[in-house]
């Protein structure tokens, strides 16, 4: 059963702490993006990478957060230090530019709330 | 202008009736559209693709594109209450390597 899978599923934390999140992409997908949902701004894309390389990051504040995909199958998203207006759904999601389809598949996300 | 445009909803239909949800976008070379369901604290899930004009059929999903117009719809024939959720338009647009623009969802009630 392939699916993007992300931890942790729910995350409260204090303002100024630090924020780590996990995402394992299906296999064989070549693309991961980073997604934030809220429900004043929607699904805005915060940065994704393609073959590991980053391609783009311009949705994320670059002071605070920072994406990295170590290997294949592991991407992370840091915020460093949290503020409360961070709270939100962080999604994942993967694709593959195979074919030159576009198709994404979202990992359950995970719910961050920072008081 | 937004890039990528929905109904502003919600829309509510009665059990059994078709849904008709709207989208339209903004730029001219875009090439692939989705549609993604999501459900109330759930994911988005892609229910549909559809990457040329016309008509694509999926079960009692249809996906119309019309790149002339630049718009795109989402049909659900024999709505059943199980389809109230959130529906997510997307589009590849042109030069955009992977990335996907969502509009703002419209969201669906379907009323036994």
């Amino acid at each position: 059963d392939a699916r993007v899978t992300q931890t942790p599923r729910h995350k409260v934390t204090e303002m100024g702490q630090e924020v780590t999140m996990r995402c394992q992409p299906i296999l064989g997908h070549n693309t991961v993006f980073w997604y934030r949902q809220t429900m004043m701004q929607g699904l805005e894309l915060l940065a994704y990478f393609r073959n590991r390389a980053p391609l783009d990051d311009s949705g994320m504040p670059k002071d605070r957060f920072s994406a990295e995909m170590p290997d294949a199958t592991l991407a992370t998203l840091k915020i460093q230090p949290s503020e409360p207006r961070d709270s939100a759904v962080y999604f994942c999601a993967s694709g593959s530019t195979g074919l030159g389809y576009r198709e994404q598949y979202f990992g359950p996300g995970t719910r961050l709330t920072v008081t | 202008q937004k890039e990528v445009e929905q109904n502003s909803g919600p829309l509510s239909v009665p059990e059994g009736a078709i849904a008709s949800l709207n989208c339209t976008y903004s730029d001219r070379g875009s090439q692939s559209f989705f549609w993604y369901r999501q459900y109330s604290g759930k994911s988005p899930e892609l229910i549909m693709s559809i990457y040329s004009n016309g008509d694509k059929e999926d079960g009692r999903f249809t996906a119309q594109l019309n790149k002339a117009s630049q718009y795109v719809s989402l049909l659900i024939r024999d709505s059943q209450p199980s389809d109230s959720a959130t529906y997510l338009c997307a589009v590849n647009g042109a030069n955009q390597g992977g990335k996907l623009i969502f509009g703002q969802g419209t969201e669906l009630s379907v009323k036994p």
